[in-house]
Formats: C-alpha cells, structure tokens, sequence
C-alpha cells in the first residue's frame, strides 16, 4: 500500500529566509505533484515531476525529485508572506485499470513578515 | 471555461439521511475523482473513474457510492450519514494518465452531519 509522507506539518518562517518541504513515500512511482492549498479554496496545481533528477521551478519556489530514494523536496527561496498557505505532495500510483494520486498530510507553511 | 463544478457548496445532515453531492467536467476529461479533507489533513481517495461505466473504490470507500453514465458527471451518493463523513469534499479530473497530466479540482462541499 502506498504511504506518503510530509515533514514537517507546520512551519513558520520569517520573510527572506530559506526552507525545505520533504515529501517521502513507500512504493516506486514515477510521479510526483506538488499542490497549494489557501485557506478554504481548492487546490491549485504547482508541479509535476516524471523522473529521476527532475527539477522545476516556479518564482521562489523549486521541486525535485529523486526516485531510488522516493523523496521529492520542495525548496522556498526567500520566503514572503504570499506564499503562506498548505502544500501537499501526491504520489501517482498507476498500472492497468488503476490511476489515482495519494496525498500526503499536507505541510502548513506561515510566513511572518 | 467552467471547468471542475461542484454543486452543493455547503449542506448540513442529520444522522441517518442521505444525499448526492453532484460534480460535472466540461474538459472532457476521462478521468474523475472524489475525495476527502478531513480539518487540518491530507486529501484521501474515495471512489475514482477511468471513464464513463466504470468506477473503483479508492482508500476510503465505506458509507459512499458512485455512478459514471456519462463522461461529464460524476456524482458521489452518501447513504445514512454518520458525524464520520463531516468533511470537506472534492471532485477532480484529468484527461489521462499522460506525461505532465495533472488534476484539475473542483471548489469543494463542505458537509456537516449532526
């Protein structure tokens, strides 16, 4: 059964400064999203990594990934206070007839000015 | 462009009674979801679609049912409510499973069952 993971659940952070999301999980995928959540909205749609090494990146924000290790990161440069919200990870789980995405727990990032 | 509709925004329930929470794609998307969002966690899968006639269970089917008939709609039936089922729901789709395909998500119904 495919688990995935977040760390940490909350952080708070200062604007100007530097953080990682982590995102772990159980089984091999060659997918990986990355998702924002704001505050009593839908989820909005970051990045979508497909393979081993792949970088991408979006103003402040960077997401990798590496597979033999099933982690992706998801790296904040220079945090401001706009990019406060919660950021889930989501593992593709395919083959045959099945097709779904398995979130993770979501990591709730404040920025303080 | 409507995109991902979702139709009621907010309901409140009894225990016991029962209703459909309705969702429809206007991208002609294969591909449709419903999920849950418990306060403060991550989405869990409930039931999915790979196309119209054909739905399986996701990670946490018990209590809810689904029908596909169409390509467009997807709706999520909850029989005899529980205060267990009290969440935020969504609907999604995506058009397949192809490379840098992702989801596309409805705006949610939050659901109370007292």
């Amino acid at each position: 059964e495919l688990k995935v993971e977040q760390n940490p659940l909350f952080l708070s952070m200062q604007e100007g400064k530097n953080y990682t999301i982590y995102c772990n999980y159980s089984t091999t995928s060659d997918r990986l999203y990355w998702y924002r959540q704001d505050p009593g909205k839908s989820l909005e749609s970051l990045f979508v990594l497909l393979s081993n090494g792949a970088v991408k990146q979006e103003g402040r924000l960077m997401a990798s990934l590496d597979t033999k290790a099933r982690l992706s990161t998801l790296h904040i440069t220079a945090a401001v206070h706009d990019l406060s919200a919660t950021y889930f990870c989501a593992v593709g789980q395919y083959g045959g007839a099945t097709n779904k995405l398995i979130f993770g727990t979501g990591t709730l990032l404040a920025v303080q000015p | 462009n409507a995109g991902v509709t979702q139709t009621p925004k907010f309901r409140i329930l009894k225990i016991g009674q029962s209703m459909t929470l309705q969702c429809a794609q206007d991208m002609n998307h294969n591909y449709m979801y419903w999920y849950r969002q418990d306060p403060g966690m991550g989405l869990k899968l409930i039931y999915y679609s790979v196309g119209a006639g054909i739905t399986d269970k996701g990670e946490v089917p018990n209590g809810y049912n689904v029908s596909r008939s169409t390509t467009e709609d997807f709706p999520l039936r909850l029989e005899l409510a529980a205060p267990s089922q009290t969440s935020v729901y969504f609907c999604a789709s995506s058009y397949s499973t192809g490379l840098n395909e992702k989801l596309f998500f409805g705006s949610g119904t939050q659901l109370s069952v007292l």
